[in-house]
């Protein structure tokens, strides 16, 4: 079975700093697609990024990049220049095509970005 | 274009009673998933429906639990004689075509159980 880990049950940034979130999962298929979801108080889940594992090149939006380590099966999620409003929990998640479309989640990152 | 809307926002229940979570997807959108989330857990996959259809219910508990997806109306998801291991956050989902598609996600409804 698929499973995602999430080590850091919390972190803490300073405004503008940079923060890198680590994620690993498990799996045996060498095609699949990987998520960072943030969580804020409203407890609204918003895509952050998405990744898929076929493609070498990490993907960005802005200021949030991923190190995509698929030998390592490791997905880690970086913030640059941390804004307050990005304060938030962060979920990784895990989709196998070929097991239907559930997301499998991590336990989140709870992150605070203070001023 | 409104987002995923769900109600109610927050649901007092006492043991025993029935709860009932609805869930309308944005506009266009045929493809409904319920995940649940537990205190300090991530969310957890318990159905995936189409419009009248269960196509995967594969996270559902095998009692109490059921969810429908009308041709009319919103999705609904059922849970009959609830139990305090019931209290958690419900989310919906809706997506266009389904499968690899961005998912939009609703802000929950907190189900409390007394």
């Amino acid at each position: 079975a698929q499973t995602v880990t999430q080590s850091q049950p919390e972190m803490s940034v300073q405004e503008a700093e940079t923060v890198t979130l680590s994620c690993t999962y498990d799996t045996s298929e060498s095609n699949y697609y990987l998520f960072w979801y943030k969580q804020p108080p409203s407890r609204q889940m918003i895509l952050v990024i998405r990744q898929e594992a076929y493609k070498q090149q990490n993907a960005t939006e802005n200021r949030f990049s991923v190190n995509f380590q698929k030998a390592a099966k490791s997905f880690s999620l970086k913030i640059s220049d941390s804004q307050l409003g990005d304060t938030a929990m962060y979920f990784c998640a895990f989709m196998n095509p070929m097991a239907g479309t559930a997301l499998i989640f991590g336990k989140g990152t709870t992150l605070s970005v203070s001023s | 274009n409104a987002g995923v809307m769900q109600n109610p926002r927050h649901l007092v229940r006492r043991r025993g009673q029935e709860a009932r979570l609805r869930c309308s997807p944005m506009k266009g959108h045929s493809h409904v998933y319920w995940y649940r989330q537990l205190p300090e857990e991530g969310l957890k996959f318990m159905v995936y429906l189409q419009k009248e259809n269960i196509i995967d219910e594969s996270g559902m508990p095998k009692e109490r639990f059921s969810a429908e997806f009308p041709k009319e109306g919103p999705s609904i998801l059922r849970i009959q004689q609830v139990v305090r291991g019931d209290s958690a956050a419900y989310f919906c989902a809706s997506s266009p075509r389904g499968g690899y598609e961005k998912l939009f996600f609703g802000s929950g409804t907190q189900l409390s159980v007394l």
